[in-house]
């Protein structure tokens, strides 16, 4: 099955600065990518996802990079913000729409200091 | 528009004994995912619902089973609890092309 590995465990950054977050995987068939973000005591929130047909997306601050031949992702955050502060997971899975399974890497402790 | 709905929130049980957590989907989605996810880890999938069948399961014995409504709500059950079982369970809803949506989760604690 397919395995996503999640690179690093934790990370801080001065507030303004920017933070990278990568994850490979192991499935080569695997053809989606989202990001979530999740607070203390809430459920996991979707920030950005990608296709594998496309390698790169963009939406404001967030930003997410694909390399299918490396079989890694990674997400950008620019001008970082305390409230970006949480876990952040990488996510792959292959199939169509709602069929999806998703797997997820171990996660990212970001903590942005003002 | 209310988001994915889980409850409780919050369960304390003891091993050996069943537990049904239960599971209302984003208004418009036909399809729910259950997810554990353990202190420190990424979620890891449990089992698919669509159209009131299981499409999918993850790496879970079969002490783990769900069920799903017409009205696309979801159970999970889990019997004879281990102290292993102790986690976050998230309950996922998604439709066709759309992305999963995670509700904030029931907390277990098996004592």
């Amino acid at each position: 099955g397919e395995n996503v590995e999640q690179h690093p465990s934790t990370l801080s950054v001065q507030e303004g600065d920017s933070a990278v977050i990568k994850c490979t995987y192991s499935d080569s068939a695997s053809n989606y990518f989202p990001w979530y973000k999740q607070e203390l005591g809430k459920g996991p929130q979707l920030i950005i996802d990608i296709r594998s047909n496309v390698g790169e997306k963009k939406d404001q601050r967030i930003a997410v990079t694909l390399n299918k031949t490396a079989k890694h992702f990674s997400l950008h955050i620019t001008e970082t913000q305390p409230e970006d502060s949480a876990v952040y997971f990488c996510a792959a899975s292959r199939g169509p729409g709602s069929a999806r399974q998703l797997t997820f890497g171990s996660g990212t402790q970001l903590t942005v200091l003002p | 528009d209310a988001g994915v709905t889980q409850s409780p929130t919050h369960l304390i049980k003891t091993r050996g004994q069943q537990v049904t957590l239960r599971c209302s989907p984003k208004s418009g989605h036909d399809t729910v995912s259950w997810y554990q996810q353990a202190l420190g880890q990424g979620p890891q999938f449990i089992f698919q619902y669509y159209e009131e069948e299981e499409r999918q399961r993850g790496n879970f014995p079969d002490r783990f089973s769900g069920h799903q409504f017409p009205n696309y709500s979801s159970e999970l059950n889990v019997n004879a609890l281990l102290l292993g079982d102790s986690a976050l369970y998230l309950c996922a809803s998604s439709v066709l092309n759309s992305p999963l949506h995670f509700g904030n989760g029931t907390r277990l604690t098996v004592t």
